[in-house]
């Protein structure tokens, strides 16, 4: 099946710095990854995702990169605030009802 | 957005005794829920996918007969953890897609159910 690694897993930046998360798959038939944002206690939620046609795809401060031929993807919150401070995990998915696998997870600190 | 619904939040078990744990889909219907263990501060590691009408298929590791997956609707998946034991105790949570909407994509995740077991 897929594997798919998330770094760095513990993450502090400064109240308006940027935030840069990587993960790696293995699976060169996965098409669809996906970026979730779980808050203390409370359930994931989608916050950005991008297709395999699609580099780079931006929505605010959040901004998600792909690289299909490294197999590849980053995603980077601008002008952090402390709002932004959760557990963010990629995932990765062949698309179409497939299973979605999940990176390891990074807590993000945004220290006020 | 869709809403996912599981219950119960919260139960506690007599180590050997059996609990199930319900997932719906409230607004839409899901021809396929997915089912994740979570560990304290670590990440959402899929159990298994539930399908609709057919049997679950299961992840490298984890024992059916011991996580009973039963999706007898297009918005009702259960978890039953059989003669559950401590090292069962976790946090499992469900998740769906929208039937037809493979464009999309998004999964909806449930509030997840926090079991423990004495």
């Amino acid at each position: 099946g897929e594997n798919v690694e998330q770094h760095p897993s513990t993450l502090s930046v400064q109240e308006g710095d940027s935030a840069v998360i990587k993960c790696t798959y293995s699976d060169s038939a996965s098409n669809y990854f996906p970026w979730y944002k779980q808050e203390l206690g409370k359930r994931p939620q989608l916050i950005i995702d991008i297709r395999s046609n699609v580099g780079e795809k931006k929505d605010q401060r959040i901004a998600v990169t792909l690289n299909k031929t490294a197999k590849h993807f980053s995603l980077h919150i601008t002008e952090t605030q402390p709002e932004d401070s959760a557990v963010y995990f990629c995932a990765a998915s062949l698309g179409n009802g497939n299973q979605f696998y999940f990176g390891t997870g990074t807590s993000l600190t945004v220290i006020p | 957005g869709a809403v996912v619904s599981q219950h119960p939040s919260r139960v506690i078990c007599k180590s050997g005794t059996s609990v199930k744990i319900e997932c719906r889909s409230l607004d839409f219907q899901a021809t396929t829920m997915f089912w994740y263990r979570q560990f304290p501060k670590k990440s959402l590691m899929l159990m298994a996918t539930s399908n609709e009408g057919s049997k679950a298929t299961y992840e490298q590791g984890v024992e059916k007969d011991k996580f009973l997956i039963n999706h007898a609707s297009l918005t009702l998946s259960t978890l039953t953890v059989t003669s559950a034991h401590p090292e069962d105790s976790s946090f499992y949570i469900c998740s769906a897609r929208e039937t037809g909407s493979a464009n999309t994509g998004e999964l909806f995740f449930g509030e997840g159910s926090r079991l423990t077991v004495l």
